[in-house]
């Protein structure tokens, strides 16, 4: 079983600073994979960002990055140069089994 | 590619109606999923099938939803009867479904609308 903590109901951030979102989990599988989904106002869900938990280095994707760290069952997403695209609804989700953990999700307003 | 298609994108029903949603996946995607989105909250899955046979449907309110995955292709999910509880945003997503590596990404069509009155 899988669970999911984004601490974050709402945050806000102005437009081209940097903001980090939160998300701890728990889960009892050895193999898994952790990922990062955006869902924008009244439009689609789509991949952020993915992380194989065997591995150590960080996954980056042109101004997401995250920071993994396994022991603590950490995946925080930070956010570079935020647009005002990156408005959305954000959730962090641990993955096994071809079966993702979906949490409450934390909402990211960025204000020009 | 393609992505993951769904219809209708909105629907309107009165409680005790029938409706049905429609999913394609994508081109070669052996697992495909389907979502409950209630307002304000994360999707809970409700079914996910490996091609055409059921993995995991232990969510899914047998008494009222049905889903089905004839040729392992695509899909449709039906409620019946509806209920006012049922209003919500119904999302499809597939995914490769091989072991491991990327065939563990998940993607999600545009989601079908559900309000009932």
């Amino acid at each position: 079983a899988q669970t999911v903590t984004q601490s974050q109901p709402e945050m806000s951030v102005q437009e081209a600073e940097t903001v980090t979102l939160s998300c701890t989990y728990d889960t009892s599988e050895n193999n898994y994979y952790l990922f990062w989904y955006k869902q924008p106002p009244s439009r689609q869900m789509i991949l952020v960002i993915r992380q194989e938990a065997y591995k150590q280095q960080n996954a980056t994707e042109n101004r997401f990055s995250v920071n993994f760290q396994k022991a603590a069952k950490s995946f925080s997403l930070k956010i570079s140069d935020s647009q005002l695209g990156d408005t959305a609804m954000y959730f962090c989700d641990p993955g096994s089994n071809y079966k993702l953990t979906f949490g409450k999700g934390t909402l990211l307003t960025v204000n020009p | 590619e393609a992505g993951v298609a769904q219809s209708p994108r909105y629907k309107i029903i009165e409680k005790r109606q029938s409706v049905a949603f429609w999913c394609n996946p994508i081109s070669g995607h052996a697992t495909l999923y389907w979502y409950q989105q209630i307002l304000g909250q994360g999707p809970k899955l409700l079914i996910q099938f490996q091609n055409n046979g059921v993995v995991d449907d232990s969510q899914l309110p047998k008494d009222r939803f049905s889903a089905e995955r004839l040729k392992g292709v695509d899909s449709t999910l039906k409620i019946q009867p509806a209920k006012l509880e049922d209003s919500a945003v119904y999302l499809c997503a597939s995914s490769l479904g091989a072991s491991g590596g990327q065939q563990e990404t998940q993607y999600f069509g545009p989601g079908t609308r559900l309000l009932v009155l």
